[in-house]
């Protein structure tokens, strides 16, 4: 059974640093290319950024680049958001996503969500 | 980037046909590859993965939900409707970029 468990989230100030973590287990992770997802409360679905199975390759939404960094750990199945200069507007809840195609056209499985608050 | 739009809700009767529509601002038909995708999210919730590619069903998926359209226009139906599918619909498209519709919140008549 694929499994994505996020952790790291919490209340943080505007300007400030957190790093968000996706554990994965059920397939081989190394195969696979993940993305992380997000959700404002009470809004819709808005992609936040890919990574391809290797980590040779990222994408993100204009919105965070230069502020957030997607990366893995494929020896410890584990997916990283690192996000930088936080903005009220990053307030949402983070999903891990599994992505299986290059470079990612959608999102198969979902982990149950982390929630960011950035607020002062 | 290119713009979804779904109308915000659908009330429909339980056993009954509901068709809830996705209009790309361009269209996201490349190639032979229709890249529209489905999504239902119930409240408190992950989303969970539906449809790929127009109309291809993801594993696990019951029959009752399909897809379909090119170009700019698709559709997801699901008949007949059980109590189990009353939730919101998003459908999203990887044509440029990867953007997301506004989501269908589909409820009892």
């Amino acid at each position: 059974e694929v499994q994505l468990v996020e952790s790291g989230g919490g209340l943080v100030q505007p300007g400030r640093s957190m790093k968000l973590s996706c554990a994965a287990s059920g397939f081989t992770f190394s195969n696979y290319g993940m993305a992380w997802v997000r959700q404002a409360p009470t809004k819709g679905l808005e992609w936040v950024a890919t990574i391809s199975y290797d980590g040779s390759s990222t994408y993100y939404r204009d919105s965070v680049k230069g502020r957030f960094t997607i990366s893995r750990d494929n020896a410890k199945s584990t997916l990283y958001l690192q996000m930088n200069t936080l903005r009220s507007e990053d307030t949402a809840t983070y999903y891990c996503t599994r992505s299986p195609t290059t470079p990612g056209e959608y999102f198969d499985y979902w982990g149950q969500g982390v929630m960011v608050t950035v607020s002062s | 980037d290119i713009v979804l739009t779904q109308s915000p809700a659908l009330a429909v009767s339980l056993g009954q046909r509901a068709t809830i529509s996705c209009r790309a601002s361009q269209s996201v038909s490349i190639s032979k590859y229709n890249l529209m995708h489905w999504y239902q999210q119930k409240p408190g919730q992950q989303p969970k993965f539906l449809i790929y590619r127009a109309s291809n069903l993801a594993s696990g998926i019951p029959a009752r939900f399909s897809g379909s359209g090119s170009g700019t226009d698709f559709t997801l139906t699901i008949n007949p409707v059980q109590a189990d599918d009353i939730a919101t619909y998003y459908c999203q498209q990887s044509g440029e970029s990867l953007t997301f519709g506004p989501g269908t919140k589909l409820e009892l008549k």
